[in-house]
């Protein structure tokens, strides 16, 4: 599986855009790029994925570059229940083998809000 | 529409007794996913079932541990005997294929 690079932590202030970035410059044609988060003492949630086109939904926006080689996660207006660890993660759609579906975790970035 | 159902949500064990854990998957969803996460860590996959069939297994320590889905819908992980280092937060998810995965709450589990 490709590997993610993302920063240990970041902060952003309430109300504000936090932009959360994460590098993938290893990542294959079948692999999507997918977005969770943890808020302690909770089990992963899901917030979006994408292949190579922008995506936006209730939660947030997925930014791709055009070479896929990174991403960046965008809650438009954070609130103080954002704060979490986030974890950007490629996944492998279909490869006829054993991998496809598998979703390998990193260490992610701490997001604090703060007011 | 209930989500991935775990249980017990805390569990605390002597070393070298057994513990099971429980995972009720959201309904029609196939696919089911044991994962083992250490403090201060991501999850880990331990294994993957795709109906009963487990399909990725490379991870789960089978000395120890075992996993069962007989009918396709509930699983049930066990440890037989635990560990120190077994404590850790285990935690179930479950897709509709390679759709999205939603994940439980998670067992916290304490071997003393």
């Amino acid at each position: 599986d490709a590997k993610t690079t993302q920063p240990p932590s970041m902060d952003c202030a309430e109300g504000r855009a936090a932009n959360l970035p994460c590098n993938h410059s290893t990542i294959s044609g079948n692999e999507y790029v997918y977005w969770y988060r943890q808020i302690h003492s909770q089990g992963p949630q899901y917030i979006i994925h994408g292949l190579k086109n922008n995506e936006t939904n209730e939660m947030a926006s997925l930014i791709i570059t055009e070479d896929r080689k990174s991403s960046t996660l965008i809650l438009p207006h954070a609130t103080l229940r954002d704060t979490a660890v986030y974890y950007c993660i490629v996944r492998v759609i279909y490869d006829g083998g054993t991998s496809y579906g598998k979703l390998t975790f990193g260490q992610g970035t701490i997001l604090t809000v703060h007011p | 529409e209930a989500g991935v159902v775990q249980s017990p949500r805390y569990k605390i064990i002597e070393k070298k007794q057994p513990v099971a854990f429980w995972c009720n998957p959201i309904s029609g969803h196939n696919t089911l996913y044991w994962y083992r996460q250490n403090l201060g860590q991501g999850p880990e996959l331990l294994i993957r079932y795709e109906n009963e069939e487990a399909v990725d297994d490379s991870q789960l320590p089978k000395d120890r541990f075992s996993a069962e889905r007989l009918k396709g819908v509930d699983s049930t992980l066990k440890i037989q005997p635990a560990e120190l280092g077994d404590s850790a937060v285990y935690l179930c998810a479950s897709s509709f294929g390679n759709h999205e995965a939603f994940f439980g709450q998670g067992t916290r589990l304490t071997v003393v």
